[in-house]
């Protein structure tokens, strides 16, 4: 069964510096997005990306922050200088689009941790 | 007020017994709601979707939507300890996003 899948698992940086996390949606999906659970929390909307462009962005998702679709399979997320406050858990997820329902699969994550 | 409610505290039920989720939620206009499961210290997964009042089943889950009253509920029959994680509610937002409540976490004692 396809799923989504994410890169790396964990991450750890010192604050200030940038950092950039993978994800491969599943494919034939057509709209992407970034999500964030900080520990103990619940699961925020980041941002979501459709026809490599943003279509909606939360108040988290500041200037720091960037998403791009560099090619026809990977979707990552930039965060440029990290903040203490930016330690979570980042999920990306994916839907299929058009026609469809409106699911959305997540991938496993990747534990973000700044020092 | 919140968009997606979950205010149950930690739910306990007997191996065998029937679980019962609540969740309300604030946009009259939105059409889709879903319950995610999520393992301690892992991703979301996809359990059930809903668009339509009433109830809808698959396998020993039963999602039971009520628009009017901007009620999301989930019941888990025949609990097994593997059901024990925390079930989170969630409503599809202005075409783009999820919104995702609290989540109640379920333990199922054997």
């Amino acid at each position: 069964e396809p799923e989504v899948t994410q890169t790396p698992s964990h991450q750890v940086t010192q604050m200030g510096q940038e950092v950039i996390l993978r994800c491969v949606p599943i494919s034939n999906h057509l709209y992407f997005y970034w999500y964030r659970q900080i520990l103990g929390q619940k699961v925020e909307f980041l941002v979501s990306f459709y026809n490599n462009e943003i279509s909606e962005k939360s108040e988290i998702f500041d200037d720091q922050f960037s998403v791009e679709r560099p090619d026809g399979s990977n979707f990552t997320l930039k965060i440029r200088s990290t903040k203490l406050e930016d330690s979570a858990m980042y999920f990306c997820a994916s839907r299929w689009g058009t026609g469809g329902g409106y699911e959305q699969y997540f991938g496993p994550g990747t534990r973000l941790t700044v020092t | 007020q919140k968009e997606v409610e979950q205010n149950s505290g930690p739910l306990s039920v007997p191996e065998g017994a029937i679980a019962s989720l609540n969740c309300t939620y604030s946009d009259r206009v939105s059409q889709s709601f879903f319950w995610y499961r999520q393992y301690s210290g892992k991703s979301p997964e996809l359990i059930m979707s809903i668009y339509s009042n009433g109830d809808k089943e698959d396998g020993r889950f039963t999602a039971q939507l009520n628009k009017a009253s901007q009620y999301v509920s989930l019941l888990i029959r025949d609990s097994q300890p593997s059901d024990s994680a925390t079930y989170l509610c969630a409503v599809f937002y202005g075409n783009n996003r999820l919104a995702f409540g609290k989540g109640n976490q379920v333990v199922v004692i054997p």
